[in-house]
């Protein structure tokens, strides 16, 4: 069965520094989307995108994030500037009939 | 709104007993219907969906879910868990379909215990 891919599994940053995480979705899906599940708590939505644009965004996805898919293929989220309360888990998902959820990226801002 | 509670936080349960966990939705459409189980630092395993049909689905593990459109209730059961079904579960609403881009909603999660 198709996957979604994330890497890096986890990334430790130190807090002010910029991180990429990456995902790749699969091939005939329409539409991507970003959570986030910080320790011991629900999974909130970021943001969606189709088409190459935002389709929906949380408040929680503030200017410090931005999304793109830059070759069509890999689905990226960044974080501009870190802070501690970014640690969480990221989790990339695609849509096609149903939802694909990726397997997540630990991030650790320190 | 579009939300999903799932009212019970932390269940406790004997290994061998069976289980409920419940999950109540509003959702402005068609609601498409999952339950996904986390086991500690780990990522979200879809345990069963919902769609149309037999309201009755089937899932992985042993477990098995009832759509109650009246009741806007989606709840999980398992008739004997395992020391193993010791996991956080999520029960979530979305729409279906390749037209649209709705997002999936969580909810805050049910933390199942097994007591041995």
């Amino acid at each position: 069965e198709p996957e979604v891919t994330q890497t890096p599994s986890h990334q430790v940053t130190q807090m002010g520094q910029e991180v990429i995480l990456r995902c790749v979705p699969i091939s005939n899906h329409l539409y991507f989307y970003w959570y986030r599940q910080i320790l011991g708590q629900k999974v909130e939505f970021l943001v969606s995108f189709y088409n190459n644009e935002i389709s929906e965004k949380s408040e929680i996805f503030d200017d410090q994030f931005s999304v793109e898919r830059p070759d069509g293929s890999n689905f990226t989220l960044k974080i501009r500037s870190t802070k501690l309360e970014d640690s969480a888990m990221y989790f990339c998902a695609g849509k096609g009939y149903g939802y694909t959820f990726g397997s997540g990226t630990r991030l650790t801002v320190v | 709104a579009q939300s999903v509670t799932q009212p019970d936080i932390h269940i406790t349960v004997s290994e061998g007993a069976s289980l409920e966990l419940r999950c109540n939705y509003s959702y402005g459409a068609t609601p498409y219907l999952f339950w996904y189980v986390q086991s500690p630092g780990q990522g979200l395993q879809l345990l069963l969906k919902y769609f149309s049909g037999d309201t009755l689905v089937q899932g992985i593990k042993g477990f098995e879910a009832e759509f109650k459109r009246s009741q806007s209730s989606f709840n999980l059961r398992k008739p004997s868990v395992h020391w193993s079904d010791a996991a956080e579960y999520f029960c979530a609403v979305g729409a279906g379909g390749y037209s649209s881009a709705s997002k999936i909603i969580f909810g805050s999660g049910t933390r199942l215990s097994i007591r041995p």
